[in-house]
């Protein structure tokens, strides 16, 4: 079955710095995937989506990368604020377009003044 | 334009009873979605509709039905509930092929 992984240990960075997560996924080829923001006691909100086409995408501060060789996206915050702290959604599309999505876990990212 | 409602926002439920979670949307979006969310486990997808008078099973759909009203409204029900069923539960919509937009979440515990 599809496994996703994303770094369960909270990212702690300096404000102004650049943070980058990692998602990682086997055993399928997703025709996109989508990074969202949740935070706490909130619903996910959508970011980005990057198809399996496109190397990168960009937005404002974010950047999300996306290697079906290694199968891995990396998603990047740069001059980061405090209010960026959050906990960050990889999601892939397991059904070759059709949006029905698996989530990993998440990474809290932390970003000190 | 009020997006993903969710009612209730808290619930509290005995073992065996049963319960029904509404959700509306008014973006009219075809797709409509369920989810669960455990702490360390990440968002499981329940059932899902593709379109007015379709569902279909998820990677976690023991335990529930769902029924998909109108285009709008697509409603979760646990029959009995179960201690295991104490989650976060999450509706959804998006267009085909696209962004979801999420409730605020109902906060189930089942004792």
């Amino acid at each position: 079955s599809q496994k996703i992984e994303q770094n369960s240990e909270a990212l702690n960075i300096q404000e102004g710095k650049t943070a980058t997560l990692t998602c990682n996924y086997t055993n399928y080829s997703p025709a996109y995937l989508q990074w969202y923001r949740q935070d706490p006691g909130r619903g996910p909100v959508f970011l980005l989506l990057i198809r399996e086409n496109e190397k990168e995408k960009r937005k404002e501060r974010l950047k999300v990368t996306f290697d079906t060789t290694l199968k891995q996206s990396l998603f990047h915050i740069t001059a980061s604020q405090p209010a960026d702290s959050a906990t960050y959604l990889c999601a892939l599309d397991m059904t070759g377009g059709y949006n029905k999505l698996i989530f990993g876990a998440g990474t809290r990212l932390a970003v000190h003044p | 334009n009020a997006g993903v409602t969710q009612t209730p926002k808290f619930q509290v439920l005995k073992t065996g009873q049963s319960m029904t979670l509404q959700c509306a949307q008014d973006m009219n979006h075809n797709s409509m979605y369920w989810y669960r969310q455990d702490p360390g486990m990440g968002l499981r997808l329940i059932y899902y509709s593709a379109s007015e008078g379709t569902t279909d099973k998820g990677e976690v759909p023991n335990g529930y039905n769902v029924s998909r009203l109108n285009k709008r409204e697509f409603s979760l029900r646990l029959e009995s509930a179960a201690p295991s069923q104490t989650s976060v539960y999450f509706c959804a919509s998006s267009a085909r092929t696209s962004e979801q937009f999420f409730g605020p979440g109902t906060r189930l515990t089942v004792l």
